[in-house]
């Protein structure tokens, strides 16, 4: 079946420093893929989103680029603030109308 | 235009109890999940909805109950709660279009306590 695996966490680091949240999957087919965020007290909302191989998504200086030889969807910003702290899902959505996520990583930025 | 509500915010029950969550959406969209959302095990999907008067199982479909009466409106019931149905509950509504199913757009959550 459908799967996403993120790296665990959390994740801590400083204002400023660079960051990567790795995610990997696992499906048939060509999945979209996504990456939501979701800050304390509230839903999820969409971050970024990718629909074919090679595809870059990019929100807000966070990037993730669609690889399917290595079936990855990383995570990155060249420098986080205070603000970006929050917890983020990768997820996946391969046919149908469903989304698979993972489990979030949970993302502090001290300043 | 408030996207997607949710009703209540928090409730405790007690075992065996009763209750009625409620997702509410005023962006006209076709499609409304409810998902559960506990700690390292990401967001599972409980039920979703196609359109009005439509629903369908996802993945942890037991114990819970829903409807979709009016296309606003998307209603998970929990007719005897127990203690594993402690989580916090996300509704979501997206959009169909070209054939697609477009992005989710997700409430602020209700967090439920089953004692």
């Amino acid at each position: 079946g459908n799967s996403v695996t993120q790296m665990e966490g959390p994740v801590t680091l400083s204002e400023e420093a660079f960051l990567t949240i790795n995610c990997t999957y696992t499906a048939t087919g060509y999945p979209s893929l996504f990456w939501y965020v979701q800050y304390p007290g509230e839903g999820l909302q969409l971050l970024l989103k990718a629909t074919k191989a090679d595809d870059k998504g990019s929100n807000k200086g966070f990037e993730a680029t669609y690889r399917k030889e290595t079936t990855s969807f990383h995570l990155e910003k060249g420098s986080v603030q205070v603000s970006d702290s929050a917890v983020y899902f990768c997820a996946l959505r391969s046919g149908g109308n469903k989304l698979v996520f993972g489990a979030g990583t949970i993302l502090r930025v001290k300043s | 235009n408030a996207g997607v509500t949710q009703t209540p915010k928090f409730r405790v029950l007690k075992t065996g109890q009763s209750m009625t969550l409620l997702c509410a959406q005023d962006m006209n969209h076709e499609y409304m999940y409810w998902y559960r959302q506990d700690p390292g095990m990401g967001l599972r999907l409980i039920h979703y909805s196609v359109g009005e008067g439509t629903t369908a199982k996802g993945e942890v479909p037991d114990g819970y109950n829903v409807s979709r009466l009016k296309k606003q409106n998307f209603l998970l019931g929990l007719e005897s709660a127990a203690p594993s149905q402690t989580s916090v509950y996300f509704c979501a509504s997206s959009p169909f279009s070209g054939g697609l199913q477009e992005t989710q757009y997700f409430g602020p959550g209700t967090r439920l306590l089953v004692l």
